[in-house]
């Protein structure tokens, strides 16, 4: 049963600290986007990698935030510094490399920056 | 910025009815696709309807999508509480990342 998995799945942090968000997308696909959803802003793209280069970061706070694809099998999220306004939960999706664009997702990482 | 604009933003039915909500859209599209969510979960992708097709079935679900308008609705007929969920629209534009809503929640009083 193929499924994109994210690790942590919860995470609390104290702001200042570091935070390290993990993806492993479905095997075989070869697109992986990152999103933050939060209540006030809903659903938002802040990163996605085709063949492990990142296309499109443009929906990321570059200061704080750096998204990177080390190998095919996994994909990193960081935020360094933390701060409260960055609590939400963070999901991974990942996408087959030819057709629609279908985005299978992960079950998210929440995350709360006290 | 949002591509799709969702209505109603919640909808609460009885077990049975049927509940339809509707997307609206601003740039031209390839597909668009719904999603749903429950509580606590990630998106999981229910059907996509491509530019040129007009209405797609899949079991309870039925799609529309009138492009001249920009909009599409997505029915669910026959609904059950399991439905309870919040359901989102994605466009994709040819641009390699899908534009999401804001969604609509659902909920199915048993």
């Amino acid at each position: 049963d193929a499924r994109v998995t994210q690790t942590p799945r919860h995470k609390v942090t104290e702001m200042g600290q570091e935070v390290t968000m993990r993806c492993q997308p479905i095997l075989g696909h070869n697109t992986v986007f990152w999103y933050r959803q939060t209540m006030m802003q809903g659903l938002e793209l802040l990163a996605y990698f085709r063949n492990r280069a990142p296309l499109d970061d443009s929906g990321m706070p570059k200061d704080r935030f750096s998204a990177e694809m080390p190998d095919a099998t996994l994909a990193t999220l960081k935020i360094q510094p933390s701060e409260p306004r960055d609590s939400a939960v963070y999901f991974c999706a990942s996408g087959l490399p030819a057709g629609p664009n279908e985005q299978f997702f992960g079950p998210g990482t929440r995350l709360t920056v006290l | 910025s949002q591509q799709g604009e969702e209505d109603p933003q919640a909808l609460s039915i009885q077990e049975g009815e049927n509940a339809t909500m509707n997307c609206s859209y601003k740039t031209s599209i390839n597909n668009l696709q719904w999603y749903r969510q429950n509580s606590g979960r990630g998106l999981v992708h229910l059907i996509l309807i491509r530019s040129n097709e007009r209405e797609k079935h899949s079991g309870r679900l039925r799609v529309t999508l009138d492009t001249s308008k920009k909009s599409s609705s997505l029915l669910i007929t026959a609904s059950r509480a399991a439905d309870t969920a919040s359901y989102f629209c994605a466009t994709d534009s040819n641009t390699g990342k899908l534009i999401f809503g804001q969604g609509t929640t659902l909920q199915v009083k048993p």
